[in-house]
């Protein structure tokens, strides 16, 4: 099962910043949070992730909580682009050294105009 | 530099039938994985192949199954196809090292019928 709880859906005006929500509150010491998309019938698209500290990219960026629990993904201007379901992950670590990641049902974002 | 490729990126078949579907991971990428999306049950992980070793497999019947050639290409063997295989079938692959994230393909959108 996924460790993370995402909202089903989220709205957001174009041009404002979108803030996607995510919780994990059973995240270990050395899991990371990653943030997918995934575009109608695309393949998913990997936006960011982190430990915890807050990090930026040219994506977006991702605020994780102090006790780690939780986080936010921000995209800062959002378009109708961004429209698309994301998904938050804690990522897994199997034996052998081979991950696999966990999606969980992530929040459709609808960026109106 | 040239994305990860799956082909073919339609395919139709016959319950009973069997399919074969490749990937093409990034030059450099010695992993792979493969995932199953429905929309009842989501993105759902296969297995994964690391230098032409399966690392780690999810919760599918004998039925699927993979492979990795030297190359690092992938593919994956579904056998006496169900309707209920009908799926977009994602292909995944990342560079040595835990922390990055997966880049997708387009996927293969299998129709059982």
């Amino acid at each position: 099962d996924a460790k993370t709880t995402q909202p089903t859906s989220m709205d957001c005006a174009e041009g404002r910043a979108a803030n996607l929500p995510c919780n994990h509150s059973t995240i270990s010491g050395n899991e990371y949070v990653y943030w997918y998309r995934q575009i109608h019938s695309q393949g998913p698209q990997y936006i960011i992730h982190g430990l915890k500290n807050n990090e930026t990219n040219e994506m977006a960026s991702l605020i994780i909580t102090e006790d780690r629990k939780s986080s936010t993904l921000i995209l800062p201007h959002a378009t109708l682009r961004d429209t698309a379901v994301y998904y938050c992950i804690v990522r897994v670590a199997s034996q052998g050294g081979s991950e696999k990641l966990v999606f969980g049902k992530g929040t459709k974002l609808t960026v109106n105009p | 530099k040239a994305g990860v490729t799956q082909t073919p990126r339609y395919l139709i078949k016959t319950r009973g039938q069997q399919v074969t579907l490749s990937c093409s991971p990034i030059s450099g990428h010695r992993s792979v994985s493969w995932y199953q999306q429905t929309p009842g049950q989501g993105l759902q992980f296969l297995f994964e192949y690391f230098s032409e070793t399966q690392r780690n497999k999810g919760n599918f019947p004998g039925r699927f199954s993979g492979r990795q050639f030297s190359n690092s290409r992938s593919e994956m063997n579904v056998s006496t196809l169900e309707l209920g295989d009908s799926a977009l079938y994602l292909c995944a692959s990342s560079p040595p090292g835990a922390l990055y994230g997966y880049t997708f393909g387009s996927g293969t959108r299998l129709t059982v019928v």
